[in-house]
């Protein structure tokens, strides 16, 4: 049972367009929720997250909105740039942090693809 | 490089062979984590370790055996395994209490099981 979804595997935009990757969960319990960045070769580097007190977060280039009540987030890059190209990955944990480690549950991941 | 050290980075290794990954972090980071990501699949959270303790174990058959002495260093003992093992295997350190949740993550073990 995979309770974060990315249903789009592959994203291919155009350099200076806006990218729109998309995350959906199934878990009520999650109230945190991230986004990691992956070259090949490389591991995760993470990149935006968001609190679910809140709906919406930027960070320069890169926002990420959160639909609580549709249980979907999505991550916008804008303008696009050629660096941006690599695989995406939206993760959630729940409960708040009490000191003990916390649990990330991660996506499939979507391959970016941003084109010259 | 993060902060986060993997070694090997890559490991063809035989079914009957025994082996281990290591991983070190000097972030002051108190929470490690094993994950494996295979081809077309979620990260698979493998193993938690908090303060050197492990407070997970998410269903890993026996074939993989953790290891956390102190909390800067991280192995994976690996033995008798099968090929559908094979897939990069992750590192990542995390500070309890720290506000943006995000893990450090190493840069992998490719691991393929001959």
């Amino acid at each position: 049972d995979q309770q974060v979804k990315q249903n789009s595997p592959s994203l291919s935009v155009q350099e200076g367009r806006i990218s729109i990757l998309n995350c959906d969960y199934t878990n009520s319990m999650f109230d945190y929720f991230l986004w990691y960045k992956k070259y090949p070769a490389e591991g995760p580097t993470f990149l935006i997250s968001i609190s679910s007190i809140k709906d919406k977060n930027e960070d320069g280039r890169f926002t990420v909105f959160l639909n609580k009540s549709a249980k979907h987030l999505s991550l916008h890059i804008v303008p696009s740039q050629p660096g941006d190209s690599a695989v995406y990955f939206c993760a959630a944990k729940p409960g708040v942090n009490t000191g003990t480690a916390s649990k990330l549950t991660f996506g499939t991941g979507t391959r970016l693809q941003v084109t010259l | 490089e993060t902060g986060v050290t993997q070694t090997p980075r890559h490991l063809v290794m035989g079914m009957t062979n025994k082996k281990s990954l290591k991983c070190e972090q000097h972030l002051g980071h108190n929470a490690m984590y094993w994950y494996k990501q295979s081809a077309k699949k979620p990260l698979e959270l493998m193993f938690v370790y908090n303060f050197k303790e492990q407070t997970e174990n998410n269903s890993v058959p026996s074939r993989f055996s953790p290891e956390c002495p102190n909390s800067s260093h991280l192995f994976l003992h690996l033995h008798t395994l099968q090929p559908e093992d094979s897939a990069l295997y992750l590192c990542a350190s995390h500070k309890n209490r720290e506000t943006n949740y995000g893990y450090t993550f190493g840069s992998g073990t490719r691991l393929t099981v001959v």
